[in-house]
């Protein structure tokens, strides 16, 4: 089935270690978005990539990196975990970026950081 | 600074119609979305309105006034199934999407 898969579906982690999310697609999409999403609180953009080999950085990108070495995939990581990044967060796809292209979004991740 | 608006939560009867407002304020615009998110899940892709006026997808329409920054989602004949948030969100002049913090639907029997 053509999609968005993310893993893991959910982790703890303690603070001050480093983490890594993954997102895959099969859609053959060029953009790919993490979005973070906290109660209360709207969508917000964390990092982006427009095609591959390209990335660019969101609303809240601190703390975060992202690489975008392929179309399919697109890692974010959180090289030293804090409390604060304790949420859900979502992988999204489009077929291209700056277009009016709808964004599909995998199943998402739930990191609680302790 | 950028700003979407919708209301927090929202209970409406099975078989009733509800509308779901949204307002916004943002640098340029680009098209308007719906997502449906039900709890625990990912957003879904509702509507998508660039012009002015009423777009309809069977139970569910999507309204557009550009120069109100104004957008509401109609959802007719509503079943228990569609008890999720509604998560209303604009496209920039950057073609980067500005999320509302959604709004909660409660069904009753």
């Amino acid at each position: 089935i053509a999609g968005i898969t993310q893993a893991p579906t959910s982790q703890i982690l303690a603070a001050g270690r480093r983490m890594t999310l993954r997102c895959t697609q099969d859609m053959r999409h060029n953009a790919m978005y993490w979005y973070r999403q906290d109660l209360g609180l709207g969508l917000r953009l964390i990092h982006y990539s427009n095609t591959a080999g390209t990335t660019g950085k969101g609303e809240v990108p601190d703390g975060y990196s992202v690489s975008r070495a392929n179309t399919d995939d697109f890692p974010l990581t959180l090289a030293s975990a804090v409390p604060s990044q304790t949420s859900v967060y979502f992988c999204a796809s489009s077929e291209q970026a700056g277009s009016t292209d709808t964004q599909y979004f995998g199943p998402g991740t739930r990191l609680t950081v302790l | 600074g950028q700003n979407i608006d919708q209301p927090t939560e929202m209970t409406a009867t099975e078989g009733a119609i509800v509308q779901i407002n949204c307002t916004y304020q943002t640098s340029g615009f680009n098209g308007l979305f719906w997502y449906q998110q039900h709890a625990g899940e990912a957003p879904t892709f509702l509507s998508y309105n660039v012009l002015d006026g009423l777009e309809e997808k069977g139970r569910f329409s999507s309204f557009l006034s550009r120069s109100k920054g104004y957008s509401y989602l109609l959802l007719k004949e509503l079943q228990m199934k569609d008890s999720a948030s509604y998560l209303c969100a604009v496209r920039d002049s950057n073609y980067q999407l500005i999320w509302g913090a959604g709004t909660k639907l409660i069904i009753k029997p």
